[in-house]
């Protein structure tokens, strides 16, 4: 119940094009779902996060959709640059203070 | 504003070494959390400390693992009798007294276990 599903593992996208990334939980209890965002040697960094009493969120060229009935929630990257390429995570918790579950990743390629 | 801060940024220790690990958090942060991460996959929690208090350990191996947070200094982790399959990236992360649930993590530490 504590785990974060997420795909596609890898995705390779044009510039200029929209990279979606999927997520899934099952602990309806969980009340706080980020993005993050990490390049190679480097630390995680939040994106956006959303939690459960609205639909979708966007700042910049970053969306995330959410579907509480569903348990799933989802990134958009709008216009993907090269620079984007990097390796994606979700995660959810429950309360405040509590750990973070993340999901296993996905690499996003954008090609030039 | 300095962010999170961890040291060593690489460390390398032989089979049976101690590897001892540091985390600075946010000016103002008084909870941490430390995470690893194995190569190609995702993070996952070990313990949730706050001040002289550990919360939570339940994702940390109940031997040779240990953690602290005093009230003055930073964090650390602590491996004892390091084992080849303890290599990985160990992150820290921290959070407000009060407010959300945002975390910031630091740059981590990649251990390697020869």
């Amino acid at each position: 119940q504590q785990q974060v599903k997420q795909s596609p593992q890898s995705l390779i996208v044009q510039k200029g094009g929209i990279s979606i990334i999927n997520c899934a939980y099952e602990n309806t209890a969980f009340d706080y779902f980020p993005w993050y965002q990490q390049f190679p040697g480097k630390g995680p960094a939040l994106l956006i996060a959303i939690r459960p009493d609205v639909s979708e969120k966007k700042e910049g060229r970053f969306t995330i959709s959410f579907n509480k009935s569903a348990k799933q929630f989802s990134l958009h990257i709008m216009d993907s640059q090269p620079g984007d390429s990097a390796t994606y995570f979700c995660a959810a918790s429950h309360g405040y203070g509590q750990n973070f579950v993340f999901g296993p990743g996905t690499r996003l390629s954008v090609l030039p | 504003n300095a962010g999170v801060m961890q040291n060593p940024r690489h460390l390398v220790r032989r089979r049976g070494q101690e590897a001892r690990l540091r985390c600075s958090p946010v000016k103002g942060h008084s909870h941490v959390y430390w995470y690893r991460q194995l190569p190609e996959e995702g993070l996952k929690f070990m313990v949730y400390l706050q001040k002289e208090n550990i919360i939570d350990e339940s994702g940390m191996p109940k031997e040779r693992f240990s953690a602290e947070f005093p009230k003055e200094g930073p964090s650390i982790l602590r491996i004892q009798q390091v084992v080849r399959g303890d290599s990985a990236a160990y992150f820290c992360a921290s959070s407000p007294s009060t407010g959300n649930n945002e975390q910031f993590f630091g740059p981590g530490t990649r251990l390697t276990v020869l």
